[in-house]
């Protein structure tokens, strides 16, 4: 399973765009990127997923340069309560059992302040 | 859609004791749960993956007879905590994989406090 490394911690201001880079040198072919969301006490939410280049939901958009050795989550105009740990994952979500598994990094402690 | 719940939201027990945690897909049936720990300020460390009818497979370091996993049925999977210690007292988290699906949807966790 490849191996990831996000920023511990980014401060940011309501209003402004958040974005956490997520560095995966050792990506596999088959690898897709996900990241979650989790506030405090509760269980990971997902955000969203790509592969390559952009993706963008109702929520965020996620950066995927062509050589895919990191991935940026871009979260447009954020307010207090996206305050909150951020993982990114990657995984082969073909891989069989071995796939199945997500290993959680250290996340992103994101604060968002008035 | 994709609703994971948990039972209990927080429980206290005493030292010695054992206690079950449920984890409930409620509106999908999950092939695969997931069973998740997390410290304190720490990330989720994954403990064991649950098929629907066949053993827990656990990870490196997980104690099976400590920690027992049972998924009798395709909407529900839990894990017994046995013989509990104030060194168990963790946020206990489970989530459940759609079968041919990647994402995982996750349940609010259990907080589990030995005393």
């Amino acid at each position: 399973l490849a191996k990831t490394t996000q920023p511990i911690s980014m401060d940011s201001y309501e209003g402004q765009e958040v974005n956490i880079t997520c560095s995966h040198n050792n990506i596999a072919t088959n690898d897709y990127i996900t990241w979650y969301q989790q506030f405090p006490s509760q269980g990971p939410r997902f955000i969203i997923q790509g592969y390559k280049t952009k993706v963008t939901n109702e929520v965020a958009s996620l950066f995927i340069p062509a050589d895919r050795k990191s991935s940026t989550l871009s979260l447009p105009r954020v307010s207090l309560s996206d305050t909150a740990v951020y993982y990114c994952l990657v995984g082969d979500i073909f891989g069989g059992a071995a796939g199945n598994k997500l290993t959680f990094g250290g996340g992103t402690r994101v604060l968002v302040k008035p | 859609g994709a609703v994971v719940s948990q039972h209990p939201s927080r429980v206290i027990c005493k030292s010695g004791t054992s206690v079950k945690i449920e984890c409930r897909s409620l509106d999908f049936q999950a092939t695969t749960m997931f069973w998740y720990r997390q410290f304190p300020k720490q990330s989720l460390m994954l403990m064991a993956t649950s098929n629907e009818g066949s053993k827990a497979t656990y990870e490196q370091g997980v104690e099976k007879d400590k920690f027992l996993i049972n998924h009798a049925s395709l909407t529900l999977s839990t894990l017994t905590v046995t013989s509990a210690h104030p060194e168990d007292s963790s946020f206990y988290i489970c989530s459940a994989r759609l079968a041919e699906a990647y994402e995982q949807y996750f349940g609010p966790g259990t907080r589990l406090t030995v005393t």
